[in-house]
């Protein structure tokens, strides 16, 4: 069984679409977060949840719109997509909101053209 | 501040040991990590110290942990093919509200030549 999974796993749009990615983990894991991986291998995080609440949330524009309907799944949203959101999207999950131990998923690759 | 760094490539001969440095700036951290990611997939996590100790072994693994230079070394005995990856050095970081964030290096693409 996958513990974190995400999908799609590749997603190509065009410029000002709007488009979602799904994660969901199964090691009942309190934290989630989402991590913006660029071309260059750069690795920032984005948001963390805890227990379905906002804990974390960078300088990321508003157009990303994280939403965690239960403990097991993350969401991101992200509205008129521009060139730049091009990046692989990870998810990741730990047991608690210190993240001693962060396990991630596979990622999403987004293409926007 | 928030930074960590890491030399970006490191390649060696099969069979050597591989070591990869990092170093990082904010002296609260209290986790410091190693994440490897094979080509097209995500994160793994390795292995991690906590601050207050020197040293990790882990199999052919050994961590060590310098913390007056803020230096973290990741030392791979006997280096295989399958070791090729990108190696990420993180620190965990306290934030407001005791919410913590996990600061990535750029990565090390390690490279094994025959």
């Amino acid at each position: 069984d996958t513990a974190v999974s995400q999908t799609p796993k590749y997603l190509v749009t065009q410029m000002g679409n709007d488009k979602s990615i799904k994660c969901e983990q199964n090691l009942g894991h309190d934290t989630m977060y989402w991590y913006k991986q660029d071309s260059k291998k750069f690795l920032k995080i984005m948001f963390s949840y805890n227990n379905k609440e906002l804990i974390i949330n960078e300088t990321v524009p508003n157009r990303f719109s994280p939403k965690s309907p239960d403990k097991a799944h993350l969401n991101l949203h992200i509205n008129s997509l521009e060139l730049g959101d091009s990046a692989v999207y990870f998810c990741a999950s730990s047991q608690d909101f210190r993240g001693d131990e962060q396990y991630f998923g596979p990622g999403t690759r987004l293409t926007v053209t | 501040g928030e930074d960590v760094e890491q030399s970006l490539f490191l390649s060696v001969r099969e069979g050597d040991s591989s070591v990869i440095n990092c170093t990082y700036t904010d002296s609260s951290s209290t986790y410091l990590y190693w994440y490897k990611q094979e080509p097209g997939a995500g994160l793994q996590l390795l292995t991690y110290i906590f601050s207050n100790m020197d040293m990790k072994q882990d199999q052919r693994l050994t961590v060590l942990l310098n913390k007056k230079d803020k230096h973290l070394s990741l030392r791979i005995a006997d280096t295989q093919t399958g070791d090729s990856a990108i190696y990420f050095c993180a620190e965990r970081l306290l934030g407001y509200s005791s919410a913590s964030k996990i600061i990535f290096g750029s990565g090390t693409r390690l490279s094994i030549r025959p």
